[in-house]
């Protein structure tokens, strides 16, 4: 089955302090690709980054960083050196190849970051 | 570009009531997509389209129908609205299905509420 867990409901940290999302999926495709999204208090949906399952390489982009661990089937999101901005509501998201590539979504983890 | 939009962002309908949900994209992307987002529940797939006159039904396709005449636009209908259609609704649309390697780009959102 596709499935995509996301146990973290709301974190909050103090700004500058590091903060990990986790994202743990099921899936019985070979080929599958992974998303993150943010959606700030505005409401719109921003996407941050796809990876596919070929391809377990972590990724960096700024203060944000991906861990991709198929053993453990996770794609962790952390996020260094947090600012206020970044406060926001986080999906992790899954498509299958053999499934028409429908994404499916996390129920989301709602990050605080305080001042 | 215009990127996706969505109309109207607020509609309030009375039970029993129809009406049609707008979607329109002017990047000439293939994949369209309808997601509700309610509380907790994160965003859920109810119809999608791999291209002009083709669509399939997503997780919580019932009570909606669509249809893809054109590659620009995609509507969502409520047949008989319910009080559990209420909800922000999304639309998403990406050049080619979203596992190759394209972003898939959402629309601002439309806020339903259902009385």
């Amino acid at each position: 089955a596709q499935k995509v867990t996301q146990a973290q409901t709301e974190i909050s940290v103090v700004e500058k302090e590091d903060v990990t999302l986790d994202c743990v999926y099921e899936t019985r495709d070979t080929t599958y690709y992974l998303f993150w999204y943010k959606q700030p208090p505005s409401g719109e949906l921003v996407f941050l980054i796809r990876r596919n399952s070929f391809d377990e390489q972590n990724e960096i982009s700024g203060r944000y960083s991906w861990n991709f661990q198929k053993s453990t089937s996770s794609f962790n999101f952390t996020i260094t050196a947090s600012q206020v901005v970044d406060s926001a509501v986080y999906f992790c998201a899954l498509s299958e190849a053999q499934r028409d590539d429908k994404i499916i979504f996390g129920k989301g983890t709602r990050l605080h970051i305080l001042p | 570009n215009a990127g996706v939009t969505q109309t109207p962002k607020f509609q309030v309908l009375k039970t029993g009531q129809s009406m049609t949900l707008q979607c329109a994209q002017d990047m000439n992307h293939e994949y369209m997509s309808w997601y509700r987002q309610d509380p907790g529940m994160g965003l859920r797939l109810i119809h999608y389209s791999v291209g002009a006159g083709i669509t399939d039904q997503g997780e919580v396709p019932n009570g909606y129908n669509v249809s893809r005449s054109t590659t620009e636009d995609f509507p969502l209908r409520l047949l008989s609205a319910a009080p559990s259609q209420t909800s922000v609704y999304f639309c998403a649309s990406s050049y080619s299905r979203t596992g190759t390697t394209d972003t898939q780009y959402f629309g601002p959102g439309t806020r339903l509420t259902v009385l």
